[in-house]
């Protein structure tokens, strides 16, 4: 199976930062992979498929990049409602593999 | 409006099965598959199969021989059995829209709180 790691797994941030969340895999998975958001009790949310392609609706100041291992989320200028756990997703092969989480909160 | 409707939340005994299911609408039904992706309380996102409308699956190895997924078509709704449960199976299970098993989940459902106690 491929390994997700994330990091870091939590930060502390405030309103206007620029955030850069990391996501390695464990082999190569070309650009095959997702990130999703999710709140509290609430399902994830797909914001970006293949490394870099915004999903519809998703603010434009959601961005990300990479490939091969070696992958980022990019918030450019972080809103009260982006306070949430950011997960990276493979779909290079199956098992499909998510890393274990980055959480943002409130500074 | 494109959604997908799980059942409520269950409450089950050590070693018993436990039966969600997963009610699409808004899309056509018979053009994506559906993932099931699991999250224990306070834990990361765990995938364990997907299941095309014509019930072709891919499960998790992890899962095989404990999971049955199944669709009917003609309600819209997806399925997912797992049996022989443990306390490590408390979860919140949810299913995905997930085209042709692209890995890809675009559309989650709101979840279904397992429990697993004696």
């Amino acid at each position: 199976d491929i390994q997700m790691i994330q990091s870091p797994s939590s930060l502390s941030a405030s309103i206007g930062d620029r955030l850069t969340l990391t996501c390695r895999a464990s082999q190569s998975i070309r650009t095959h992979l997702n990130w999703y958001q999710q709140k509290p009790g609430k399902a994830p949310i797909l914001l970006i498929s293949d490394a870099s392609n915004l999903q519809s609706g998703v603010p434009s100041r959601f961005s990300g990049s990479g490939s091969g291992t070696d992958f980022t989320l990019t918030i450019g200028s972080l809103q009260p409602e982006d306070f949430a756990t950011y997960f990276c997703q493979q779909r290079y092969s199956t098992p499909r593999t998510f890393g274990q989480g980055t959480k943002v909160e409130i500074k | 409006q494109i959604q997908l409707v799980q059942s409520g939340a269950e409450v089950k005994k050590p070693g018993a099965s436990v039966k969600v299911s997963c009610q699409a609408s808004g899309y056509p039904f018979t053009n994506y598959g559906i993932s099931w992706v699991r999250q224990a309380p306070g834990q990361g996102l765990e995938w364990m199969g997907w299941i095309s409308p014509t019930m072709i699956t891919n499960d998790a190895q992890k899962f095989q021989g404990r999971v049955t997924m199944t669709t009917d078509t003609s309600t819209s709704t997806a399925y997912m059995d797992l049996r022989s449960l443990t306390s490590d199976d408390t979860a919140v299970y949810y299913c995905a829209r997930d085209d042709r098993n692209w890995g890809r989940f675009d559309l989650w459902g709101h979840g279904t709180l397992v429990t697993v106690s004696s």
